[in-house]
């Protein structure tokens, strides 16, 4: 399977304990995004890589999130002290370079925090 | 602010029959346009998207859509709908004079293709 792959895809957390999760995208794929989305909702921006450097990140991202790209191949997203209100789906995306180029997403990891 | 609009939460179609979801945007420059169908379980998939010339532009699975700008629209349409359509679609728009390469996604709207 030659497409982006996140790992897990599901986790269940309590209230205060720290998760992390990973993505691999598509190989040639310099660009790496997250997304975060809600039952209902559209995707909801997070932060996005060009290779290894982590380019923006959004004013909604709590400090608690962290993100890493390290080798500029795969990623990981760290939510630490986790609250009910990270329970969602957690979607990672690659692309190539450009604006126009269309980004092509995982399964997505389904965080619930009890 | 850039923002997309579906005002459809759900859409009803009977199968054979055209189908058409509806996506309109606000951006402050010219838009890039992109559709996105999300089934069951899997990850969003690309389904088109528009960058410039033709109005009209075709998809995958059959998809088309129609940017018009005067209407800031970007409907998402296919002639005979199938059972197999069925999902959840995404339409999202990026503004090309801004740097900032995020896109700004609608809340989606559900397709149901009824047998």
């Amino acid at each position: 399977d030659t497409g982006v792959s996140q790992d897990p895809r599901h986790k269940i957390t309590k209230r205060g304990q720290n998760v992390t999760f990973r993505c691999d995208p598509i190989s040639e794929h310099n660009r790496l995004y997250w997304y975060r989305q809600t039952l209902g909702q559209g995707p909801e921006f997070l932060t996005y890589f060009q290779n290894e450097a982590q380019l923006e990140k959004s004013r909604l991202l709590s400090d608690r999130f962290s993100a890493e790209r390290p080798k500029g191949s795969f990623s990981t997203l760290e939510i630490q002290r986790t609250e009910q209100g990270d329970s969602a789906m957690y979607l990672c995306a690659s692309s190539l370079t450009g604006q126009v180029a269309e980004a092509f997403f995982g399964q997505g990891t389904r965080l619930t925090v009890v | 602010a850039q923002s997309v609009a579906q005002p459809e939460d759900q859409v009803n179609v009977a199968e054979g029959n055209p189908l058409t979801v509806k996506c309109t945007y606000s951006v402050s420059g010219n838009p890039y346009l992109f559709w996105y169908v999300q089934y069951p379980n899997r990850g969003l998939q690309f389904l088109l998207k528009y960058i410039t010339g033709d109005n009209l532009v075709k998809g995958s699975y059959g998809f088309e859509a129609e940017f018009n700008k005067s209407q800031t629209s970007f409907h998402l349409k296919k002639p005979s709908a199938l059972v197999s359509d069925s999902a959840l679609y995404f339409c999202a728009v990026r503004d090309r004079e801004d740097s900032n390469y995020q896109l700004i996604w609608g809340a989606g709207t559900k397709l149901i293709i009824k047998p």
